[in-house]
């Protein structure tokens, strides 16, 4: 499957721990972005890389967010000190510079107890 | 900022058309995007339109006016697979994505 991958689909932690995901994007894309969802909502934006370079981080992303895309391929976006509204899917999406359609991953759904 | 309004649920009978619109207000609009979302899984790409006019791509149509900021969706011959979240996107500055909430689609026997 050459699609974008994300890992893990499912991820239930206790308050305060800290939680990391990953995204591999399909292979020759060099935009990779982090969206959040919650139900019932539409994604909402957090940050996008091209290649290594993060180029935006939105207001969303507290500075317990953080995210790399070390060698311009897979990302990870690491939430620290976890509360329970960061309860989320976590989208990754990849597309292959800005003006081409974005192709999502399956999500990683981020439960807080 | 974005704004993205769309019909929070639409309900019709299997074979008939329905129409889904939104209407946006962004900052260096650079296309509109609609996606479709099934219960629990990632939003799949529909249609991409940054000129005004009508897109047609088998049974569905995606519509846009620029000068008005909006655009819809038509789902033609509808099946019960089609039964899904409808999400409208408007690409802003640098190509970033704005999502309205989502149209439910209920598609009945």
């Amino acid at each position: 499957d050459t699609g974008v991958s994300q890992d893990p689909r499912h991820k239930i932690t206790k308050r305060g721990q800290n939680v990391t995901f990953r995204c591999d994007p399909i292979s020759e894309h060099n935009r990779l972005y982090w969206y959040r969802q919650t139900l019932g909502q539409g994604p909402e934006f957090l940050t996008y890389f091209q290649n290594e370079a993060q180029l935006e981080k939105s207001r969303l992303l507290s500075d317990r967010f953080s995210a790399e895309r070390p060698k311009g391929s897979f990302s990870t976006l690491e939430i620290q000190r976890t509360e329970q509204g960061d309860s989320a899917m976590y989208l990754c999406a990849s597309s292959l510079g800005g003006r081409n359609e974005q192709f999502f991953g399956p999500g990683t759904r981020l439960t807080v107890l | 900022g974005q704004n993205i309004d769309q019909p929070t649920e639409m309900t019709a009978t299997e074979g008939a058309i329905v129409q889904i619109n939104c209407t946006y207000q962004t900052s260096g609009f650079n296309g509109l995007f609609w996606y479709q979302q099934h219960a629990g899984e990632a939003p799949t790409f529909l249609s991409y339109n940054v000129l005004d006019g009508l897109e047609e791509k088998g049974r569905f149509s995606s519509f846009l006016s620029r000068s008005k900021g909006y655009s819809y969706l038509l789902l033609k011959e509808l099946q019960m697979k089609d039964s899904a979240s409808y999400l409208c996107a408007a690409g802003g500055n640098d190509y970033k994505l704005s999502f309205g909430a989502g149209t439910t689609v209920t598609v009945r026997a």
